[in-house]
């Protein structure tokens, strides 16, 4: 149990563009999902907490226009990176959560190279 | 401001032998702590948790203590394997933060065979 899904596993995209990733929780309802980043030999660093049918919160210093987040169903949040450029190069996580003192679950990761 | 850290980024252990990761973490407030296990290039995986009212949880192979006095958490893993080879991150849950997530820098295991 406990499944949590990204797609795309792996992304290249030229600079400007934009690039949607999506995370999905297979076996249950996720009332909050997480986005983290993770530069290379790095620790998680949270972008945003996301609550189903709400506006997600964002961390000191991420830009909410840049990052956009939708969480439109108990099982499914989408990323946005918007007008990427080379330093949005990273390692993208979700994390999904059943509610309040549940445990985070992880996605694989999607890792996003901009060209 | 709060922080959860870990005292050491590489850890060899040789196969069979026990493996000890430690982490510190600063926030007296939080109640709940989690090791992950991330292999290189994938997600993190969840191993153990733990919670501020207990101070020592088993799982299969792996054992988490918590010492509130001193702010201090470790992960115990017996009879390490290969496959046991990854990096290790505490966390913290700050409840009272809105169930947010705070990361340690992550300790490297390598199993020597």
């Amino acid at each position: 149990g406990a499944v949590v899904s990204q797609h795309p596993s792996r992304v290249i995209c030229k600079s400007g563009t934009s690039v949607k990733i999506e995370c999905r929780s297979l076996d249950f309802q996720a009332t909050t999902m997480f986005w983290y980043r993770q530069f290379p030999k790095k620790s998680l660093m949270l972008m945003a907490t996301s609550n189903e049918g709400s506006k997600a919160t964002y961390e000191q210093g991420v830009e909410k226009d840049k990052f956009l987040i939708n969480h439109a169903s108990l099982t499914l949040s989408t990323l946005t990176v918007t007008s990427a450029h080379p330093e949005d190069s990273s390692f993208y996580i979700c994390s999904a959560s059943g509610g309040a003192k549940e445990t985070q679950y992880f996605g694989p990761g999607t890792r996003l190279l901009v060209l | 401001g709060e922080s959860v850290g870990l005292h050491l980024p590489t850890l060899s252990v040789q196969e069979g032998d026990n493996s000890i990761i430690n982490c510190a973490y600063s926030n007296s407030a939080s109640d709940y702590f989690i090791w992950y296990k991330q292999e290189s290039g994938k997600g993190p995986q969840f191993i153990i948790d733990i919670r501020s009212n207990m101070d020592k949880r088993q799982g299969q192979r792996v054992t988490v203590l918590l010492n509130k006095t001193v702010k201090h958490l470790s992960l115990q893993i017996a009879a390490t394997q290969p496959g046991d080879s990854a990096v290790y991150f505490c966390a913290e849950n700050e409840e009272a933060a809105g169930n947010k997530l705070t990361f340690g820098g992550g300790t490297r295991v390598l199993v020597k065979p």
